[in-house]
């Protein structure tokens, strides 16, 4: 059974570019969570999806956005892309909300450094 | 417990010995709970949970233990090898914000 599969694995961008990263979950999840991690904050809760419906959202500006595929596929866009958002972007998958208290599996990331 | 940008731990141990990591998490409401493993370069790993209505939990070679009176949870690894090395993070479920809270995580470094 594959894992969580994110793409790409590095990304580099400029000031005021805007980006999309993919997260492909675990075959039968319906739930997919993004997390940005810095070494300053740790991980932290962007936003997640299910069945194609944003349920719960973190403290990010809007220039955050995502949205979820039938398929369960999941993309997040960043716009007007700041040096803070250098980050590594985690996305994990879970059969149901993870509110719900469930196991969730993370990707290996997408490490965005922008200069 | 919430990320709050500290400085992250570390713990280091001989190899051979067990590993004991601790966590302290915020939420009293909290019913679940998972322990990651993260490695240089890669995303988290899943290694063992808990639910509230347990206090103890045994996997292969690692246990998790859950004291709800004082809001700590602890990881603990049987003799510790090599590959153990990696930075470790407790995640509970905040029932009320609907989402998993981090730790600020814990550094396990193995002396040969």
């Amino acid at each position: 059974k594959a894992g969580v599969t994110q793409t790409p694995r590095y990304l580099i961008k400029t000031r005021g570019q805007q980006v999309t990263l993919s997260c492909s979950p675990i075959s039968g999840h319906r739930s997919v969570s993004w997390y940005q991690q810095t070494p300053g904050q740790g991980l932290q809760f962007l936003f997640e999806y299910f069945s194609e419906t944003q349920r719960n959202k973190g403290n990010f500006p809007g220039r955050f956005s995502g949205r979820q595929f039938s398929n369960s596929r999941s993309e997040m866009n960043v716009s007007t892309l700041e040096l803070g958002d250098s980050a590594l972007y985690l996305c994990a998958s879970s059969l149901v909300l993870t509110g719900m208290g469930t196991e969730a599996f993370f990707g290996q990331g997408t490490r965005l450094t922008v200069v | 417990g919430e990320s709050v940008g500290l400085h992250l731990p570390t713990l280091s141990v001989q190899e051979g010995d067990n590993s004991i990591i601790n966590c302290a998490y915020s939420n009293s409401a909290s019913d679940y709970f998972i322990w990651y493993k993260q490695e240089s370069g890669k995303g988290p790993q899943f290694i063992i949970d808990i639910r509230s209505n347990m206090d103890k939990r045994q996997g292969q070679r690692v246990t998790v233990l859950l004291n709800k009176t004082v809001k700590h949870l602890s990881l603990q690894i049987a003799a510790t090898q090599p590959g153990d090395s990696a930075v470790y993070f407790c995640a509970e479920n905040d029932k009320g914000a609907q989402k998993l809270v981090f730790g600020q995580g814990t550094r396990l470094t193995i002396n040969p």
